[in-house]
């Protein structure tokens, strides 16, 4: 069965700091894969997605992520973080065939400090 | 173009009240998703449709959950009776069929926080 598992649960980076966020999958053939960032009271918003081609995929809010099909991971990247991207992200594939629901992962909460 | 759109944005009822939630999705998506979070359990799906069909509710936790949608632009939740464990957001979320062009990402909702006393 699919799923996927964001090792960390809660994540503090400092402004301006890189930032990685991983995210494993486990999928029968290549997969869609997504990542969504939730700020506060809101809803899921696209990050970036990886469906075929490049494996490093570009993203809104200078994110971008490696698909890394050796290690079924999709991890999430900036090279410097902004107190605005406090939220959390996350990690999601397709529960079967493309074009089905969405599994995601249980989410990590990114912190950021001053 | 407007995005999904969920209503009430807030609930607080009592047990064994009924409780409806409703979605109008992006016009044009054919798929149709209503999504659960909670602390404990994360994101956890409860029921889709395509093209006005239910294709899988397996996630629904019980009879007291219903989900319907009458037609293209307009689906319900109806939770009766609720119980507190039923507080938690509900996102509903729809999607275009995939293709050469889309790749099934979903477009959520804002979310509708039930909290139910």
């Amino acid at each position: 069965a699919q799923s996927v598992t964001q090792p960390d649960i809660h994540i503090t980076v400092s402004e301006g700091a890189s930032l990685e966020l991983r995210c494993n999958y486990s999928y029968g053939a290549t997969p869609y894969l997504f990542w969504y960032v939730q700020s506060p009271g809101q809803g899921l918003q696209l990050l970036l997605k990886y469906f075929s081609g490049d494996t490093l995929v570009q993203g809104i809010k200078g994110f971008e992520a490696e698909f890394k099909r050796s290690q079924s991971s999709f991890n999430l990247r900036k090279p410097s973080v902004h107190w605005s991207d406090a939220a959390e992200y996350f990690c999601a594939v397709p529960s079967s065939g493309a074009g089905t629901a969405l599994i995601f992962g249980k989410g990590t909460t990114l912190s950021v400090s001053s | 173009d407007a995005g999904v759109i969920q209503s009430p944005r807030h609930e607080v009822t009592e047990m064994g009240q009924e409780v409806t939630l409703r979605c109008k999705p992006i016009s044009g998506h054919d798929y149709l998703f209503w999504y659960r979070q909670t602390m404990m359990r994360g994101l956890e799906l409860l029921i889709y449709f395509n093209n006005n069909v239910p294709i899988d509710d397996s996630g629904m936790p019980e009879d007291r959950f219903s989900a319907k949608m009458p037609n293209a632009s307009f689906s319900t939740l109806k939770i009766q009776p609720s119980e507190p464990r039923d507080s938690a957001v509900y996102f509903c979320a729809s999607s275009i069929q995939v293709d050469s062009a889309n790749t099934g990402e979903l477009f959520f909702g804002e979310g509708s926080r039930l909290t139910v006393l």
